[in-house]
């Protein structure tokens, strides 16, 4: 069945740090969206991408979508505190519904 | 704007006990979607109701668990008898439309621990 792979799994870093976490999935994909959820939360949305190689950016956040939407890419420049939790991709199982299969997740916490 | 709701945000029961989730989506959303997230994990869908049609219960086991949401607003998810293994992370979430498009917003979830 359909798969979405994120990795790494766990990425720590301290403050000021850029950090980056890869999704990967097995099917072409009509969009891609991320989530964040901070520890003891729940997710919440952050960006949809719908583009072949679109790039989007909010802040220090930039979100890519590779040419293929195959894959997607999370990179935060110069973290922060507040960037600790777990960031998710998620992509719809099929090109007309809104069921969506999540990654792993990748787990980011930043030391001070 | 409310977020959605759920309650209650933590329920501890012994396996073989019955329990029941409840979620109030945000006001206007057609679509409710719960959710099973295990620690370390993503969601996992678990049931999708396009207004009062459950769409997609695909994922939902039926020997334990069942849903609904009358008048396709509030809805309840109920397990009954819990196993230990079901001890997770229950989420609601709710958006305008089922479209692939649609954003969705997740409540605070329900944390179940079966002893």
């Amino acid at each position: 069945g359909q798969q979405v792979m994120q990795i790494p799994q766990y990425q720590h870093v301290q403050e000021g740090e850029d950090f980056t976490t890869y999704c990967n999935s097995s099917t072409t994909l009509s969009n891609i969206q991320w989530y964040k959820q901070r520890p003891g939360g729940h997710p919440v949305f952050l960006i949809q991408l719908v583009k072949s190689g679109e790039v989007k950016k909010q802040k220090r956040l930039t979100f890519q979508f590779g040419e293929a939407k195959k894959n997607s890419s999370l990179h935060i420049t110069a973290t922060q505190t507040t960037d600790v939790g777990t960031y998710f991709c998620a992509g719809p199982v099929s090109s007309n519904t809104g069921k969506l299969i999540f990654g792993q997740g990748t787990t980011l916490q930043v030391k001070p | 704007e409310a977020g959605v709701v759920q309650s209650p945000r933590y329920k501890i029961i012994e396996k073989k006990q019955p329990v029941a989730f409840w979620c109030n989506p945000i006001s206007g959303h057609n679509t409710l979607y719960w959710y099973l997230q295990n620690l370390g994990q993503g969601p996992e869908l678990l049931i999708r109701y396009e207004n009062e049609e459950a769409v997609d219960d695909s994922q939902l086991p039926k020997d334990r668990f069942s849903a609904e949401r009358l008048k396709g607003v509030d809805s309840t998810l109920k397990i009954q008898p819990a196993e230990l293994g079901d001890s997770a992370v229950y989420l609601c979430a709710s958006s305008l439309s089922g479209l692939r498009a649609d954003t969705q917003y997740f409540g605070p979830g329900t944390r179940l621990t079966v002893l």
